[in-house]
């Protein structure tokens, strides 16, 4: 299963809101969706697993949602640690798992 | 504290071989599965593999399906990496990840190492 991120680079501001999409080649259960934020220099960390449950200490700004082939991540008000970059992974076809290309939020 | 550190990346010649280790504190390393998941420079993420908790299932990704061998010594919170006929475009940061239970194959990863560099090249 292919998933797809778009846009590859949002450029937004402190305060505004990011909508961050995943699409998948084939349908995928909710329950099959997560989501990652990695910081430059540092490893993954879960934000969001099962399409829209917060893994533990992640902030009530980020959510996640959808189903079947879309899904999206929305940071409701960026904070400035909030800018990174963001991988949707889905394991339906595991053991062949597979992670988007991911999409950078950058400082505008 | 719970963690996950890598070790024995490096700087190796294609062909070579290398071992990689994550050595797990903080949490009962032998009740959860274990993958590694790769970076290369300035891409994005990729499994690599993955061993249940009691060595029962060990699945690899196909791009390194027969070059590389992932073990673990629940005895000693380790997790390891075993690496042949390593090529240029193996050239990435390796990451150990603890999975989600019930695990009889991966799933989704809570807790990260910091990386273990590993380059390919003559």
């Amino acid at each position: 299963i292919v998933l797809t991120q778009s846009p590859g680079t949002l450029s937004l501001s402190p305060g505004e809101r990011a909508t961050l999409s995943c699409r998948a080649s084939q349908s995928v259960s909710s329950s099959f969706l997560a989501w990652y934020q990695q910081k430059p220099g540092q490893a993954p960390r879960l934000l969001i697993y099962g399409a829209s449950s917060r893994a533990t200490g992640v902030p009530d700004r980020f959510s996640g949602s959808g189903s079947g082939t879309d899904f999206t991540l929305t940071i409701s008000r960026l904070e400035p640690e909030d800018f990174a970059v963001y991988y949707c992974q889905q394991f339906v076809s595991s053991p062949a798992l597979s992670f988007g290309g991911g999409t950078k939020v950058e400082i505008k | 504290e719970v963690q996950l550190v890598e070790s024995g990346g490096g700087l190796v010649k294609p062909g070579g071989s290398l071992r990689l280790s994550c050595t797990a504190s903080g949490f009962t390393f032998s009740s959860y599965s274990m993958n590694w998941v790769r970076q290369a420079p300035g891409k994005g993420l990729e499994w690599v593999s993955f061993i249940s908790s009691s060595n029962t299932y060990i699945y690899h990704a196909d791009s390194v399906r027969g070059r590389f061998s992932i073990s673990r010594d629940n005895a000693k919170n380790s997790l390891y990496l075993q690496m042949h006929s390593l090529r240029a475009d193996d050239t990435a940061i390796y990451y150990c990840a603890r999975d989600t239970p019930p695990t009889g194959a991966p799933r989704y990863f809570d807790l990260w190492g910091r990386g273990t560099l590993v380059t390919v090249s003559s």
